[in-house]
């Protein structure tokens, strides 16, 4: 499985462009990117996942490398309700690992 | 849809004792992992299960079994609960063959005293 590196932590200010950095550089050519965030102590959220082309759906979009081995999630104007860990994980077959993931903090 | 549901919610165990977590999902989704997160901490999987019958170890299996007997149900036995046990244990499901997100549950908080 592909091993994920995000920064530890994140501030952003609200109504700004929240862009989360994920080094994936060990993973293959079909897997693919997956982002989920949770806030509080809630259960994780499902966000959005992308194999190579750049996605985007009602939450965020995602930008991923040419070369694929990084990838940014960009929430285009957080708001107060984004503040929360985000993780990039790049699961293998069925295992889902979970990193330590970006506590990411939108400042008023 | 009701979605992934848990429970309890809240459990408080003395050590050594044992207990089932339970986890139902309605959404017909034959993958379905569990997870630990202890304060402050990530998440890490424990077991799952890609289909009814078949389960498999994650990276903390240790001190719990589980099973899959039906498609919606997948419980999470502790044998034989340890204060290291004490954490917020999350349940998550998704469809099978394909790539999609997993929907999780709100968790159960379990203390052991």
């Amino acid at each position: 499985d592909a091993k994920t590196t995000q920064p530890t932590s994140m501030d952003c200010a609200e109504g700004r462009a929240a862009n989360l950095p994920c080094n994936h550089s060990t993973i293959s050519g079909n897997e693919y990117v997956y982002w989920y965030r949770q806030i509080h102590s809630q259960g994780p959220q499902y966000i959005i996942h992308g194999l190579k082309n750049n996605e985007t759906n009602e939450m965020a979009s995602l930008i991923i490398t040419e070369d694929r081995k990084s990838s940014t999630l960009i929430l285009p104007h957080a708001t107060l309700r984004d503040t929360a860990v985000y993780y990039c994980i790049v699961p293998g077959t069925y295992k889902y690992i979970f990193g330590t993931g970006t506590r990411l903090k939108v400042l008023a | 849809n009701a979605g992934v549901t848990q429970t309890p919610k809240f459990q408080v165990l003395k050590t050594g004792q044992s207990m089932t977590l339970q986890c139902a999902q309605d959404m017909n989704h034959e993958y379905m992992s569990w997870y630990r997160q202890d304060p402050g901490m990530g998440l890490r999987l424990i077991h799952y299960s890609v289909g009814a019958g078949i389960t498999d170890q994650g990276e903390v299996p240790n001190g719990y079994n589980v099973s899959r007997s039906t498609t919606e149900d997948f419980p999470l036995r502790l044998l034989s609960a340890a204060p290291s046990q004490t954490s917020v244990y999350f349940c998550a499901s998704r469809l099978g063959g394909g790539n999609y997100g997993y929907t999780f549950g709100s968790g159960t908080r379990l203390t052991v005293v």
